[in-house]
């Protein structure tokens, strides 16, 4: 059974940082492109980035409004992928999501978040 | 502001038919068969619906059948039941620098 478990979420004040981990399991993580989305409260489903599996060449890819403050990574000998979060506003408030990214650019399964609050 | 467009609300009675669209743009929906869509109940996750347009993942009900036609996609879920009531979202790859964009989600009321 494909898990995905995000943690790290939390109140962090405007321009701080948080990461974000998300350990999976289930499936074959290596091989696997991972992507990070979010929804802030009320609101709809936001891309933020993906990571390509490092067998094909690792390379990451943002959305433009944290292209610059975001960085993904990920560590499969604990199957684990992150989220670098800096320079956060308020409007970064969020439930964050890690995601796997098919073959068809389908995000086929999801974690169920953690809440990130930017707030003073 | 979504990229994508979608009804803010749609609604039907039991064993009806509704249909839900997603206009996009020749960037994106139009130029890519591409397009996903994901049920979301409120405090859940969402779950990938439909992909490639009109493709159902193992297990998603065949009643919930994606189409495209130009730059809007439809997921049309058929013999609607209580259990769909749900927020659902349209995905669209939209090409190398933009990547993914998704509606700003459809309100299912049964």
């Amino acid at each position: 059974e494909v898990q995905l478990v995000e943690s790290g979420g939390g109140l962090v004040n405007p321009g701080g940082s948080l990461r974000l981990s998300c350990a999976a399991s289930g499936f074959a993580f290596s091989n696997v492109w991972m992507t990070w989305a979010r929804q802030a409260p009320g609101k709809g489903l936001e891309w933020l980035g993906r990571i390509r599996s490092n067998s094909y060449d690792g390379m990451t890819e943002y959305a433009a409004p944290v292209k610059g403050r975001f960085t993904i990574s990920r560590d499969d000998s604990k199957t684990t992928l992150y989220l670098q979060m800096n320079s956060l506003k308020t409007e970064d408030t969020a439930v964050y999501f890690c995601t796997t990214l098919n073959q068809k650019n389908a995000f086929d399964f999801w974690g169920l978040g953690t809440l990130v609050t930017v707030s003073s | 502001q979504s990229a994508l467009t979608q009804p803010a609300s749609v609604s039907g009675s039991p064993g009806q038919s509704i249909t839900i669209s997603c206009a996009g743009t020749s960037s994106d929906v139009g130029s890519y068969d591409l397009v996903s869509w994901y049920q979301q109940y409120p405090g859940k996750a969402p779950k990938l619906m439909v992909y490639e347009v009109t493709k159902r993942p193992s297990g998603v009900s065949d009643r919930f059948s994606g189409s495209k036609s130009g730059n809007t996609a439809s997921l049309t879920i058929s013999g609607l039941q209580a259990e769909d009531e749900a927020d659902y979202y349209c995905c669209s790859y939209a090409g190398s620098t933009t990547l993914y964009v998704f509606g700003p989600g459809t309100k299912v009321t049964v």
